[in-house]
C-alpha cells in the first residue's frame, strides 16, 4: 500500500519569509500527488496536484511543488509567506482513493 | 463551483445515542468519502461509495455505517455513539472513477460525544 510521510508536524515562519513544506512518498510506479490546505474550522481545498510530465507544478495562491522521483518528495514550496496561509497542510498520494499524510501546521508570525 | 455541504458543524452527543450524518453535493459526482480528523493522525478514511447503494470500507469503517440511497447524499450513521468517536468528520465527493479528478471536501463536523 502507499503511503506519505510529512516530517513536519508544526512549523513557524515569519511573514514574507519563504516556505517549505516537505512530503515523502512510498509507491512503487508513478504517483499522483496532490497537496490540500486546510484553513480554520475550514475542509479541505486542493491547492495543486501532479500527475505527470513537467515535475515543477503551479497551484493556488502562489503555491508550486516539486515532484522528485529519485527522492521520492513532492516539497511544497512558496517564495513569500502571508500571514493568511496560516493553515494546516496535507500531502496526499492516489491509491485509490487517497491516502493522506498526518499534516502540517504552518503558523505566521509577525 | 462544486459544493459539498454537510448538516452539522458542531454536535454534542451523549454516549451510545445514535447519529447522522448527512454530506450532500450539488455536482452530480459518483464518489463520494466519510474521513474522521484527529490531531496528531490526519485524514482517515471511514467508508466510501462508487454509486448508489454501494458502499466500500475505508480503512477505520468499525463503529460506523452508511446509507447513499440518492446520488447526492451520503450519510455516515453512528450506531451507539462512544467517546473515541469524538472527532472531525470530513465528507468529501468526486466525479467519475478517473484517477485525475479532485476530491471536493465540507466543511466538516465536529463530534463531541461526552
Amino acid at each position: 500500500a502507499q503511503s506519505v510521510t510529512q516530517p513536519d508536524i508544526h512549523i513557524t515562519v515569519s511573514e514574507g519569509a519563504s516556505l517549505e513544506l516537505r512530503c515523502n512518498y512510498s509507491y512503487g510506479a508513478t504517483p499522483y500527488l496532490f497537496w490540500y490546505v486546510q484553513s480554520p474550522g475550514q475542509g479541505l481545498q486542493l491547492l495543486l496536484k501532479y500527475f505527470s510530465g513537467d515535475t515543477l507544478v503551479q497551484g493556488i495562491k502562489g503555491f508550486e511543488a516539486e515532484f522528485k522521483r529519485s527522492q521520492s518528495s513532492f516539497n511544497l514550496r512558496k517564495p513569500s509567506v502571508h500571514w493568511s496561509d496560516a493553515a494546516e497542510y496535507f500531502c496526499a498520494v492516489l491509491d485509490t482513493p487517497l491516502v493522506f499524510g498526518k499534516g502540517t501546521r504552518l503558523s505566521v508570525i509577525a | 463551483d462544486v459544493k459539498v455541504t454537510q448538516s452539522s458543524r458542531y454536535l454534542v452527543k451523549r454516549t451510545g445515542e445514535k447519529v447522522f450524518l448527512e454530506c450532500v453535493q450539488d455536482m452530480d459526482h459518483e464518489n463520494m468519502f466519510w474521513y474522521r480528523q484527529d490531531p496528531g493522525l490526519g485524514l482517515r478514511l471511514i467508508y466510501f461509495s462508487y454509486d448508489v447503494k454501494m458502499k466500500e470500507k475505508g480503512d477505520i469503517p468499525e463503529g460506523y455505517s452508511v446509507s447513499r440511497e440518492k446520488k447526492e447524499r451520503f450519510s455516515l450513521i453512528l450506531e451507539s455513539t462512544s467517546t473515541n468517536q469524538t472527532s472531525m468528520y470530513l465528507c468529501a465527493s468526486q466525479a467519475g472513477t478517473g484517477i485525475r479528478e479532485t476530491q471536493y471536501f465540507g466543511p466538516g463536523t465536529r463530534l463531541l460525544v461526552l
